[in-house]
């Protein structure tokens, strides 16, 4: 199985603040990797897919990156609405994996 | 609108059975491989399973935590998929989660699929 590491499982922020969350696939996934936004008590919701590819809808203050092994999530300012945890999953091997979460929360 | 509806979780017990669904409206599930995710309480995701598309004859694959206990049919009559749950334990505790796989990228001629779209979920508690 591919395993899914994120970095770091929490962090706390600032409104106005860059915030990077790195993942890292057990092996190459070339760029087969989504990343999920979940809030308390919602579903989650697809921002990102092929690593940088956003969803419809998605507003361009999400930006993913990489390729192989090694990727991230970037929010360029952060905002009241993106506290919530953040879920990489890859999707190029079965079983599909997801990493353990961030959970980003107010500073 | 794309929209999926699960419904059918609720309260077993250990050894027992329980059958969820997951309604889709606004496109038709034929043309989509579909997916189980759920979520224990407190915890992360965990993928369950996958069926894909009529193309590919509906075939499935399945977690290891679930294999030979859960099964993943689906019904294009009434656009809907459904994931049968047997011999339940209490770690199958969580909410269930159908979401609609989308093409997200390929290699040569074979695509990978990424969950797209997503339902509400429906909670399933095992307990005696």
């Amino acid at each position: 199985d591919i395993q899914m590491t994120q970095s770091p499982s929490s962090l706390s922020a600032s409104v106005g603040d860059r915030v990077t969350i790195t993942c890292r696939a057990s092996q190459g996934i070339s760029n087969f990797l989504a990343w999920f936004q979940q809030k308390p008590g919602k579903a989650p919701r697809s921002l990102i897919y092929a690593a940088f590819t956003l969803q419809s809808g998605v507003p361009s203050k999400f930006s993913g990156s990489g390729s192989g092994t090694d990727f991230t999530l970037t929010i360029s300012s952060l905002q009241p609405e993106d506290f919530a945890t953040y879920y990489c999953q890859q999707y190029k091997g079965y079983p599909l994996t997801f990493g353990g979460g961030t959970k980003v929360e107010i500073k | 609108e794309v929209q999926l509806v699960e419904s059918g979780g609720g309260l077993v017990q250990p050894g027992g059975s329980l059958r969820l669904s997951c309604a889709a409206s606004g496109f038709t599930i034929s043309d989509h491989y579909m997916d189980w995710v759920r979520q224990a309480p407190g915890k992360g995701l965990e993928w369950v399973g996958r069926t894909r598309n009529k193309a590919k004859s509906y075939t499935t694959e399945y977690a290891a935590s679930v294999k030979g206990r859960f099964t993943i049919s689906r019904d294009d009559s009434k656009n809907s998929v459904y994931l049968q749950m047997d011999s339940l334990k209490t770690e199958d505790t969580a909410v269930y989660y159908c979401a609609r796989a989308e093409p997200g990228g390929s290699r040569g001629s074979v695509y990978y699929y990424n969950m797209g779209v997503w339902g509400k979920g429906t909670t399933v508690t095992v307990s005696s």
